[in-house]
């Protein structure tokens, strides 16, 4: 059972190009979510899904896009990347009433 | 507005000693919380959920959360520290306004030093 699977581990950008971050859940949980962990910020919520279809924003989704055409993967991609979005990338799903995440290992990624 | 406080960047232990990482919590409603444990370049784990009942929880690795709603804490603890136990600690709540999201902590960093 793999879980949540998160490609790539590590990227380094530079600044404007762009690239998509991917995430595959084989559990499946209708809900999947991106966050983005910077140092002493905790996890802060980038877009999240309730189903295939269905993408909303969380709070800091700026510069970022979703897709959700399947339950189990939820692309996160990258347009004219920044320095700003330098962090580390956490891709997660729960099933109905969120008693509890499943993480990936997540994707280091850094914009020069 | 739902949050959630852990307010020490670090607790430093011994090994051997008990250990406690605080967690305060605001949430309209009956709060569903949560404790998480992030170890070096690894994902968050999931360790241990408060949804309602007893308020002590039990959950991995020997760690327990104790709810306590006039305080609206959530405490996490284990009576005795391992090194293993090094890592970064993330509390969370439910969103009450979207049950299926988690409002996450700023995380404390937990050093048991040998």
């Amino acid at each position: 059972n793999a879980g949540v699977t998160q490609t790539p581990k590590f990227r380094i950008l530079k600044i404007g190009q762009s690239m998509t971050l991917q995430c595959t859940q084989d559990m499946n949980h209708n809900y999947m979510y991106w966050y983005r962990q910077d140092p002493g910020m905790g996890l802060k919520l980038i877009y999240y899904s309730v189903g295939a279809g269905i993408t909303d924003k969380g709070e800091v989704p700026n510069g970022y896009n979703v897709s959700r055409s399947t339950t189990e993967d939820f692309p996160l991609r990258l347009e004219l990347a920044a320095p700003s979005q330098t962090s580390v990338y956490f891709c997660a799903s729960s099933d109905v009433g969120a008693y509890g995440y499943t993480f990936g290992s997540g994707t280091r990624l850094t914009v020069v | 507005a739902q949050s959630v406080a852990q307010p020490e960047d670090q607790v430093n232990v011994a090994e051997g000693n008990p250990l406690t990482v605080k967690c305060t919590y605001s949430v309209s409603g009956n709060p569903y919380l949560f404790w998480y444990v992030q170890y070096p370049n690894r994902g968050l784990q999931f360790l241990l959920k408060y949804i309602t009942g007893d308020n002590l929880v039990k959950g991995s690795y020997g760690f327990e959360a104790e709810f306590n709603k006039s305080q609206t804490s959530f405490h996490l603890k284990k009576p005795s520290a391992l090194v293993s136990d090094s890592a970064l600690y993330f509390c969370a709540v439910r969103d009450a306004d979207s049950s299926y999201k988690l409002i996450f902590g700023s995380g404390t960093r937990l050093l048991v030093r040998p």
